[in-house]
């Protein structure tokens, strides 16, 4: 069981280029999330989504959006990076809508320059 | 909303010794879960142990349990008998209310565990 997959690993990019960061998890969790992951600043909800088909904005949502068609996938999209996106970016599911377990993918570390 | 606060930046332990790790939280929910997640070097958050604010005994995971006063509004982290693999950043966490949607974490504890 691979649990949560994140795709790419790293990433390099360009101020201003369009970015999707692939999340994918194999438990038929109902929720999945994104967090940022800054220095000294501990973990930002970005986006989550409940169930397939919703989906809601977090503590830092700017700049960034989601979708979930499925269960399964749920990525997340830079429209227009920015050097203050450079960040480790964590995606994670949970079985239901009220968190008592919650479990990360590996991380992407995105640089934006 | 809710905060949390992890005052210990790092803290070096010997081998077999026990750590404990501290969390305090500030909430007005009622209903609310304390988490706590390892990140060893390779980046990886590791789940290890929630607790419930209407669990009365204190969770307990192995060598890892959860020390919660709710009065005090704490939930330390101890870890029995500490081993190399132990050394790692630890992150305290907590949801606020019913469906909340997030995790709200305090800024972490980097542990050394020397041999």
């Amino acid at each position: 069981i691979a649990g949560i997959t994140q795709a790419p690993t790293s990433q390099i990019l360009a101020a201003g280029r369009r970015m999707t960061l692939r999340c994918t998890q194999d438990m038929r969790h109902n929720a999945m999330y994104w967090y940022r992951q800054d220095l000294g600043l501990g973990l930002r909800l970005i986006h989550y989504s409940n169930t397939a088909g919703t989906t809601g904005k977090g503590e830092v949502p700017d700049g960034y959006s989601v979708s979930r068609a499925n269960t399964d996938d749920f990525p997340l999209t830079l429209a227009s990076a920015v050097p203050s996106q450079t960040s480790v970016y964590f995606c994670a599911s949970s079985p239901g809508w009220t968190i008592n377990e919650q479990f990360f993918g590996p991380g992407t570390r995105l640089t934006v320059l | 909303a809710q905060k949390i606060t992890q005052t210990q930046p790092g803290m070096f332990v010997q081998e077999k010794e026990a750590v404990t790790l501290d969390c305090t939280y500030d909430t007005s929910d009622q209903s609310y879960g304390l988490f706590w997640y390892k990140q060893p070097s390779s980046g990886e958050m590791i789940f290890l142990i929630y607790q419930g604010s209407y669990d009365e005994q204190n969770a307990t995971e192995g060598r890892y349990s959860l020390n919660f006063q709710k009065a005090r509004k704490s939930a330390n982290l101890v870890i029995s008998a500490s081993q190399l693999g132990d050394s790692a950043m630890y992150f305290c966490a907590m949801r606020g209310g019913q469906g909340a949607q997030k995790l709200v974490f305090g800024q972490g504890t980097r542990l050394t565990i020397n041999p």
